[in-house]
């Protein structure tokens, strides 16, 4: 069976400062893709980060980037430059069988002005 | 470029009616499935369903429970004889016309759903 594991509930990060949000996964699978999505109060899930299995290289996008641990079933989220706007949940997702994602429970990011 | 829509965004149901979600999946987009988020918990799927088929759905209670695509028109989630442990956030995803692991899944906004 797939697990995907946040640990850290809550988090906060000063205005302009980096943050790292935490997620392990385990999965037998050899093809698997993992995502970080973002729901802020709206509750709208929003793609913030996908990243291939395969692929060595750390997926980007502008501010936020992870670190993916294949050996030690870890992803991670980096947030630069922290901003006011990305106050919200954030939850990792592993997608390894052919439709069903697996959620982990969440971290709740605090931005402090 | 609509994307996912899913309607009511919020619905209020007392114990024992019913409750019917709706969604449309982003065009061209022929494969839906339903998750659900109970609160302080992350998404958990419940069915995958492709036109007219309903796929896996080992993510459904048992009871009470149904999903259906119709050839024309929006996949709807049916919950009948609500109760209060059915009140939480119900999202639609879509994706690509293969199904496969690389086709990412759009989510739409999600229904809320309320059972006093």
């Amino acid at each position: 069976a797939q697990t995907v594991t946040q640990s850290q509930p809550e988090m906060s990060v000063q205005e302009a400062e980096t943050v790292t949000l935490s997620c392990t996964y385990d999965t037998s699978e050899s093809d698997y893709y993992l995502f970080w999505y973002k729901q802020p109060p709206s509750r709208q899930m929003i793609l913030v980060i996908r990243q291939e299995a395969y692929k060595q290289q750390n997926a980007t996008e502008n501010r936020f980037s992870v670190n993916f641990q294949k050996a030690a079933k870890s992803f991670s989220l980096k947030i630069s430059d922290s901003q006011l706007g990305d106050a919200a949940m954030y939850f990792c997702a592993c997608h390894a069988e052919t439709y069903k994602y697996i959620f982990g429970t969440g971290t709740r990011l605090k931005v402090l002005a | 470029n609509a994307g996912v829509m899913q309607n009511p965004r919020h619905l209020v149901r007392r114990r024992g009616q019913e409750a019917r979600l709706r969604c449309s999946p982003m065009k061209g987009h022929s494969h839906v499935y339903w998750y659900r988020q109970l609160p302080e918990e992350g998404l958990k799927f419940m069915v995958y369903l492709q036109k007219e088929n309903i796929i896996d759905e080992s993510g459904m209670p048992k009871e009470r429970f149904s999903a259906e695509f119709p050839k024309e028109g929006p996949s709807i989630l049916r919950i009948q004889q609500v109760v209060r442990g059915d009140s939480a956030a119900y999202f639609c995803a879509s994706s690509g016309t293969s199904g496969r692991l690389s086709d990412t899944q759009y989510f739409g906004p999600g229904t809320r759903l309320t059972v006093l």
